[in-house]
């Protein structure tokens, strides 16, 4: 069955430094997105990408956040100055059409 | 800002109990999904509900929506320790490009 993928499954990091977390959505899929989970708290909505473009973004994506689909498998979330407070589990989901979303496993991001 | 409250939050019972899980907003929802959540992996889509009125079921799981699309249950009959894990509803804005999520409804089903 086609799975939604995530890459690395643990990132460490310095505060200021630059990450990268990549997905690979399911391949026939047309609608990305990215949400994150802080530790015991709920799943935040970041960002939501169609047709090459920010569909729709929440507060929390500001000017330090952006995505890419670099090329026609990769979806990317880049995180430009890492703060301590952006530590949590990163998830990215695909859809085909617009209703069932499909989760990756997520990537920690722990930023010391 | 469209928000989804769970309750309850914690939920503890005995196998064999039935128990009921509630999503409920002030907004208006195009639909609503419920999903099951292990400790470090991602959401797993449980139902998806589209119609106001709508009820779902899912083995011994039983997934309604309200007439006014504003809020969801999870009825789950005769719970069982396979069934502990945390349990989120979330719904999408009109639009259709963004998903709330509630906080979560975290069952422990004891044997």
């Amino acid at each position: 069955e086609p799975e939604v993928t995530q890459t690395p499954s643990h990132q460490v990091t310095q505060m200021g430094q630059e990450v990268i977390l990549r997905c690979v959505p399911i391949s026939n899929h047309l609608y990305f997105y990215w949400y994150r989970q802080i530790l015991g708290q709920k799943v935040e909505f970041l960002v939501s990408f169609y047709n090459n473009e920010i569909s729709e973004k929440s507060e929390i994506f500001d000017d330090q956040f952006s995505v890419e689909r670099p090329d026609g498998s990769n979806f990317t979330l880049k995180i430009r100055s890492t703060k301590l407070e952006d530590s949590a589990m990163y998830f990215c989901a695909s859809i085909q059409t617009r209703s069932e979303q499909y989760f990756g496993p997520g990537t920690r991001l722990t930023v010391t | 800002t469209q928000l989804l409250e769970q309750s309850p939050q914690f939920l503890s019972i005995q196998e064999g109990e039935n128990l009921t899980v509630y999503c409920n907003s002030s907004s208006v929802f195009s639909s609503l999904q419920w999903y099951r959540q292990e400790p470090g992996e991602g959401p797993v889509l449980l139902v998806t509900v589209v119609t106001g009125g709508e009820v779902k079921k899912l083995k011994r799981l039983t997934f309604q929506f309200g007439d006014a699309r504003k809020d969801s249950s999870l009825h789950i009959t005769a719970a069982q320790p396979g069934d502990t894990g945390l349990y989120l509803c979330a719904g999408y804005n009109n639009a259709g490009n963004m998903l709330t999520f509630g906080g979560g409804t975290r069952l422990m089903v004891k044997p």
